[in-house]
């Protein structure tokens, strides 16, 4: 059964800092594909990052990349410069069958990172 | 814009009354929908998936006759939770996949749910 992890239930960071948020997975499916997603407190679930476990470079949006290392089954999401905005839930969730879009996606228990003036 | 809509955003109940959340898919279909619940400082955890035109697939532990799921069309799936108690009470958001594109799932913006 595939399970996500994510060992840090919060996290404080200085304004402008970098800041790794971690995440592990366990899957027996070679074919997989790894999100992050941020919530605020209004609850939505916004879309940061995708890669694919046939990817072969890591994935990064503006100042989100991904640290994806496949034999130690980790992605670790990476935000540079951070900002006041980006205080919130963080969630590492996973999707078994790399091209399926119907196959459902699980979550980790989530980061809240807070960001500090 | 958004792409999945739901609706409404919050209600509160009476208990032992039903409550029906909608889940739509904008400017595509979803033969398939997600429905997830989160309680207070918890993660997202998949009740059930909402197939159009079959029965839904519900997840070990949660109750099918008291959490209907009806995908009556390609935009459309709805959840209704019958004969709502207090610890019913939760965060309930909706997911649909758009075809072909399996690098990225749309949520709605999620229903909060108090059962007084």
């Amino acid at each position: 059964a595939q399970k996500i992890t994510q060992t840090q239930p919060g996290m404080f960071v200085q304004e402008k800092e970098a800041v790794t948020l971690d995440c592990t997975y366990d899957t027996s499916d070679q074919s997989y594909g790894l999100f992050w997603y941020k919530q605020p407190s209004s609850g939505e679930m916004i879309f940061l990052i995708y890669q694919g476990s046939y990817d072969e470079q890591n994935a990064t949006e503006g100042r989100y990349s991904l640290n994806f290392q496949k034999a130690r089954k980790s992605a670790n999401l990476v935000i540079s410069a951070s900002q006041l905005g980006d205080s919130a839930m963080y969630f590492c969730a996973m999707r078994e069958g790399r091209y399926s879009s119907a196959s459902k996606i699980i979550f980790g228990s989530g980061t809240r990172l807070s960001i500090r003036p | 814009g958004a792409v999945v809509s739901q609706h409404p955003s919050w209600v509160i109940c009476k208990s032992g009354t039903s409550v029906k959340i909608e889940c739509r898919s904008l400017d595509f279909q979803a033969t398939t929908m997600f429905w997830y619940r989160q309680f207070p400082k918890q993660s997202l955890m998949l009740m059930a998936t909402s197939n159009e035109g079959s029965k839904a697939t519900y997840e070990q532990g949660v109750e099918k006759d008291k959490f209907l799921i009806n995908h009556a069309s390609l935009t459309l799936s709805t959840l209704t939770v019958t004969s709502a108690h207090p610890e019913d009470s939760s965060f309930y958001i909706c997911s649909a996949p758009r075809p072909q594109m399996n690098t990225e799932a749309f949520f709605g913006q999620g229903t909060r749910l108090t059962v007084v």
